[in-house]
């Protein structure tokens, strides 16, 4: 099946500091990739659709400049978390859109840990 | 409160049935999915429902959908060790698996 590599798996940084998190699907081109993040106890929620060679779709309340998003390949989707700061710690995921069958296939997710 | 909520654990022994449980508060909610979600993987989907179904059997697991009570359910029949995992109740209004609502997911433990 495919397979979507999501890296790294785990980060801690300090307060301040901008985080990079990458998406990749290795075997099948993706023009749609999905960002998530999960708070302890709160649902997974859909923060960003990521469109290859064009701006992504932020949802409500997640700010823009905050979660920079690139989708510059085929490939890969990047979630830059700029100035990180204790309350963005949380549980990151991506999902890449297989298009020839419409089906969702997930990263297996970065814990960050902003300190 | 959330629009898509589940309980936080389940914990059953091998060889009993699990049944996992979500409620969901979009009455437009066109198709409704269950995944899983084993430590260190990403999320794959196991089922998911139309919203116009009422049940649906796969092998071991059943999907209920009581739409009256927006109320999904996924029941896990002779549950084992591997069952072990974190399950996420989802839901869509489009065709297709593009913009998901998530639950919180509820872990599963399964104890030998």
């Amino acid at each position: 099946g495919a397979v979507v590599s999501q890296h790294p798996s785990r980060v801690i940084c300090k307060s301040g500091t901008s985080v990079k998190i990458e998406c990749r699907s290795l075997d099948f081109q993706a023009t749609t990739m999905f960002w998530y993040r999960q708070f302890p106890k709160k649902s997974l929620m859909l923060m960003a659709t990521s469109n290859e060679g064009s701006k992504a779709t932020y949802e409500q309340g997640v700010e823009k400049d905050k979660f920079l998003i690139n989708h510059a390949s085929l490939t890969l989707s990047t979630l830059t978390v700029t100035s990180a700061h204790p309350e963005d710690s949380s549980f990151y995921i991506c999902s890449a859109l297989f298009s020839r069958n419409e089906k969702l296939f997930f990263g297996s997710g970065t814990q960050l840990s902003v300190l | 409160g959330e629009d898509v909520e589940q309980s936080l654990f389940l914990s059953v022994r091998e060889g009993d049935s699990s049944v996992i449980n979500c409620t969901y508060t979009d009455s437009s909610s066109t198709y409704l999915y269950w995944y899983k979600q084993e430590p260190g993987a990403g999320l794959q989907l196991l089922t998911y429902i139309f919203s116009n179904m009422d049940m649906k059997q796969d092998q071991r697991l059943t999907v209920l959908l009581n739409k009256k009570d927006k109320h999904l359910s996924l029941r896990i029949a002779d549950t084992q060790t591997g069952d072990s995992a974190i399950y996420f109740c989802a839901e869509s209004k489009k065709t297709g698996f593009q913009k998901l609502v998530f639950g919180t997911g509820t872990r599963l433990l399964v104890s030998p």
